[in-house]
């Protein structure tokens, strides 16, 4: 699976868009961005995923350059439940393919 | 709709002692079945996968071991604990191929080993 990178931190005011990203420069065709996130202590959450076009789901969207290098997750109206690790991860969508995390943008979410 | 159940929340094991987490998904038939590891500040790590009865993959070589006696029963074992395995244990299901909508994980087991 292709390789992710993302900011360490980043922190966001309650109430504004938060745009997370991530690059995926070596991300091959048949190879799709996933987005999870994970609150303390508790066990990772699916958000989005998607393989070139856009996406909008109740929870985020989802914006994929047209390159399919970089991407960003969008959290329209943060609140302070959205702090979290925000995990950015490319893999093929095949039952098979199995889910590896990296290290994620931890998202303060401040008053 | 789909559940899974993992259990117990918490557990302190003194070194030496053996280890039993038991994983259980409904809802669903045939599911894929992951076991991850997160130790204290660090990132997840897959420690087994199953795509079916009897049938395990392991990532990492280690002091841990999983089986898979029914279809929707995921258990993680170790006969003798080390401090190194003190981590939050997390279990986790997806369907069987096509497109993967992702992975659902439970509430996960803090162990601490002493």
């Amino acid at each position: 699976d292709a390789k992710t990178t993302q900011p360490p931190s980043m922190d966001c005011a309650e109430g504004r868009a938060a745009n997370l990203p991530c690059n995926h420069s070596t991300i091959s065709g048949n190879e799709y961005v996933y987005w999870y996130r994970q609150i303390h202590s508790q066990g990772p959450q699916y958000i989005i995923h998607g393989l070139k076009n856009n996406e909008t789901n109740e929870m985020a969207s989802l914006i994929i350059t047209e390159d399919r290098k970089s991407s960003t997750l969008i959290l329209p109206h943060a609140t302070l439940r959205d702090t979290a690790v925000y995990y950015c991860i490319v893999r093929v969508g095949s039952g098979y393919s199995t889910l590896t995390f990296g290290k994620g943008t931890m998202l303060l979410v401040s008053p | 709709s789909q559940t899974i159940h993992q259990w117990p929340a918490t557990l302190v094991q003194p070194v030496g002692s053996p280890l039993s987490l038991e994983c259980t998904v409904e809802g669903t038939s045939n599911p894929n079945l992951y076991w991850y590891r997160q130790a204290a500040g660090r990132g997840l790590q897959l420690l087994f996968y199953s795509v079916g009865i009897g049938q395990i993959s392991s990532e990492v070589p280690q002091n841990l071991s999983a089986s898979r006696p029914q279809d929707r029963q995921f258990i993680l074992s170790s006969k003798k604990l080390l401090l190194s395995d003190s981590g939050f244990y997390l279990c986790a299901w997806s369907e069987t191929g096509g497109i993967n909508y992702g992975y659902t994980f439970g509430s996960g087991t803090r162990l601490t080993v002493v």
